[in-house]
């Protein structure tokens, strides 16, 4: 039982190139999350998805996208990387509405040049 | 006014020691708080829910003050493996982007 699996681990991006995280859970949970952390900032929604099928936006959704790929897969796309996209990205999920007692990833730290 | 507010630290203190952690949060109308722990380069763990009775695990003990609006971590006799950035999680609403997270206290725990 792998928990909540990120990759990759690390990355580093020129600005205006593309790539996509991979987030995949094991737990059979509904819910799906992705999360970005700064430095000196609390963590912060970028989308969610409460089931397969369905997506929403989060707080700071823009310059991102996202894909519910089935129960077990969500990921997340940046079409064109700036450098204020420069984070750590953490997938959590959870079996009810919201991630609290849930379960992150290890996390995807990412660098855009 | 930041939503949910911490103070950053970090708080160095002797093994064995006492110490607590304050939480402020902006929306009386939120509805259930939590503390993670978060380990360098880690991800974010789960360390208790906050009830309104207030609840211990262990050495941890959580506190909820509604009418000041904030939570409170306290940890007795504190290891060296309590060094890590706590992080307080108010959720503030009925759907994922109402959970708002603090930007977390730093705890260094000396020998």
């Amino acid at each position: 039982n792998a928990g909540v699996t990120q990759t990759p681990k690390f990355q580093v991006l020129k600005t205006g190139q593309s790539m996509t995280l991979q987030c995949a859970q094991d737990m059979n949970h509904n819910s799906m999350y992705w999360y970005r952390q700064d430095p000196g900032m609390g963590l912060r929604l970028i989308y969610y998805s409460a089931s397969e099928g369905t997506t929403d936006k989060g707080e700071v959704p823009n310059g991102y996208n996202v894909s519910r790929l089935n129960k077990r897969e969500f990921s997340l796309r940046l079409e064109s990387a700036a450098p204020s996209q420069t984070s750590v990205y953490f997938c959590a999920s959870s079996g009810g509405g919201v991630p609290l007692q849930g379960y992150f990833g290890p996390g995807t730290r990412l660098t855009v040049t | 006014r930041k939503e949910v507010e911490q103070d950053p630290g970090p708080f160095n203190v002797p093994e064995g020691a006492t110490v607590a952690f304050n939480c402020t949060y902006s929306n009386s109308a939120s509805q259930s708080f939590f503390w993670y722990r978060q380990d360098c380069r880690k991800e974010p763990k789960l360390l208790m829910s906050v009830y309104s009775s207030g609840n211990e695990d262990g050495r941890f003990t959580a506190q909820l003050n509604r009418a000041s609006q904030y939570i409170s971590l306290l940890i007795r006799d504190s290891k060296l493996s309590d060094s890590a950035t706590y992080l307080c999680v108010v959720n503030m609403g009925s759907s994922a982007s109402k959970i708002i997270f603090g930007s977390g206290t730093r705890l260094s725990i000396r020998p």
